[in-house]
């Protein structure tokens, strides 16, 4: 089935540890993006890219590394990982960017904790 | 520089009571609006959008907002609520002017009480 899934769907990994999170997405649309989803500040923006090998940081990627040499893939990479980036992350695909007529589609999330 | 303000973080409601939840928006420009809706451990789905034209727009599971410029508000409504509708709605919002992003709302839960 067409579609964007993320995994691992839950994570629990160690303050200082590398964990990259996977998504891919079966549409072959051009822009890709990574929000986190945090209580009290809804859905921020990490990174998202238009095409394969064009990434842009969003409105909090610190901390955050991506990469995107195929269309289908967009994996998110914390270098070393912190408390404050224990969250839910999304992975969402969208044929023409933030177009008003090119809803996002987006994944199920990975719920991450770093303790 | 645009944003969203979703005033109501937790909205409960009776099982077939009606239902509003509110959001207003900042913009120096024309904007399009969006709510999406997030049910438990999915994704966010996109419920209804405003692009232009008639200032009520109707989306699924019964779903329905008006825009109101005068008021920088795009409330949403439902005249009878289920229990499939407990989720967490978020209101987004773009310009129309220029490479924008869109900017999403803190969200609000629904819980319907049976």
């Amino acid at each position: 089935d067409a579609g964007i899934t993320q995994s691992p769907r839950y994570k629990i990994t160690e303050t200082g540890r590398q964990v990259t999170l996977m998504c891919h997405q079966t549409w072959s649309h051009s822009y890709m993006f990574w929000y986190r989803q945090d209580l009290g500040h809804g859905l921020r923006l990490i990174y998202y890219s238009a095409a394969a090998d064009i990434t842009d940081k969003g409105e909090v990627p610190d901390g955050y590394v991506v990469s995107r040499s195929k269309t289908e893939n967009f994996p998110l990479t914390l270098e070393s990982a912190t408390r404050s980036q224990t969250s839910v992350y999304f992975c969402a695909s969208s044929e023409l960017g933030w177009d008003r007529n090119s809803p996002l589609h987006f994944g199920n999330g990975t719920r991450l904790t770093v303790t | 520089a645009q944003s969203v303000t979703q005033l109501d973080s937790q909205v409960p409601v009776f099982e077939e009571a009606p239902v509003e939840l509110r959001c207003n928006y900042s913009s120096s420009v024309s904007v399009y609006l969006f709510w999406y809706v997030q049910y438990p451990n999915q994704g966010l789905q996109l419920l209804l959008k405003y692009l232009s034209g008639s200032t009520l727009v109707k989306g699924i599971n019964g779903f329905e907002a008006e825009f109101n410029k005068s008021q920088t508000s795009f409330h949403l409504r439902k005249p009878s609520v289920h229990i499939s509708d407990t989720a967490e709605y978020f209101c987004a919002v773009i310009s129309n002017f220029g490479n924008e992003k869109l900017t999403f709302g803190t969200g609000t839960r629904l819980t319907i009480i049976p």
